[in-house]
């Protein structure tokens, strides 16, 4: 089985300031791992994910996140950041041995960045 | 083309009565699913079917019913409906030979009164 734990509930943020997401895991098996945003009432997109490879994924508006393996984390980061990005953002895996098994969700951070 | 459509997009009912949410996905995948988004934002899987099949189903009260009449619908009937049932319901697909990620709808946010 597996659980994530996200650190922060909500994140407060002053806008081109950098933030951190974040987010550990707990898996008796490997697993896929991913980022989802999701704004408000909308559903839920996906950010990035790490499937293999380079541990360290980035999306294409900038947030990146670091695979930790010792760790077991999955932190989201972003170096600046825009009223526009304020959103609830929530981590997940799943088991990589069972592709078409379920997404285990973290309990959600809410960034909100102010101006 | 939305790639995932659920419908409707807000229900509001009263308790005891019977309602059915409909999803479709015009992406190709084989597998679909139900998440129940609490008042908390807590995300919670429901069910999840595999080509029509009942793969997933997450000690859910028998009032839900899943229905999959091809693998690109799943709708989600719900029977006797009560206060605590109230959230957003979200559809959500996948390729299950592949592990990028799901494609969720916009939600349906049902209101119990």
């Amino acid at each position: 089985a597996q659980s994530v734990t996200q650190l922060d509930s909500q994140v407060p943020v002053f806008e081109e300031a950098p933030v951190e997401l974040r987010c550990n895991y707990s898996s008796s098996v490997s697993v896929y791992l991913f980022w989802y945003v999701q704004y408000p009432n909308q559903g839920l997109q996906l950010l990035l994910k790490y499937l293999s490879g380079s541990t360290l994924v980035e999306s294409i508006n900038g947030f990146e996140a670091e695979f930790n393996k010792s760790q077991t984390s999955f932190h989201l980061r972003k170096p600046s950041v825009h009223i526009s990005d304020t959103a609830e953002y929530f981590c997940a895996v799943s088991d990589r041995n069972n592709q078409g098994g379920k997404l285990i969700f973290g309990q959600g951070t809410e960034l909100s960045v102010k101006p | 083309d939305t790639a995932v459509s659920q419908t409707p997009k807000y229900l509001v009912t009263q308790m005891g009565n019977d309602k059915s949410i409909k999803c479709e996905q015009n992406l190709g995948h084989d597998t679909m699913y139900w998440y129940k988004q609490d008042s908390k934002k807590f995300l919670k899987i429901m069910f999840s079917y595999n080509n029509k099949e009942l793969i997933i189903n997450e000690t859910v009260p028998n009032r839900f019913s899943p229905k999959s009449p091809d693998k690109a619908h799943l709708n989600l009937h719900i029977n006797s409906l009560e206060l605590g049932d109230s959230a957003v319901y979200f559809c959500a697909s996948s390729r299950s030979d592949r592990n990028y990620g799901y494609t969720f709808g916009s939600g349906t946010r049902l209101t119990v009164v």
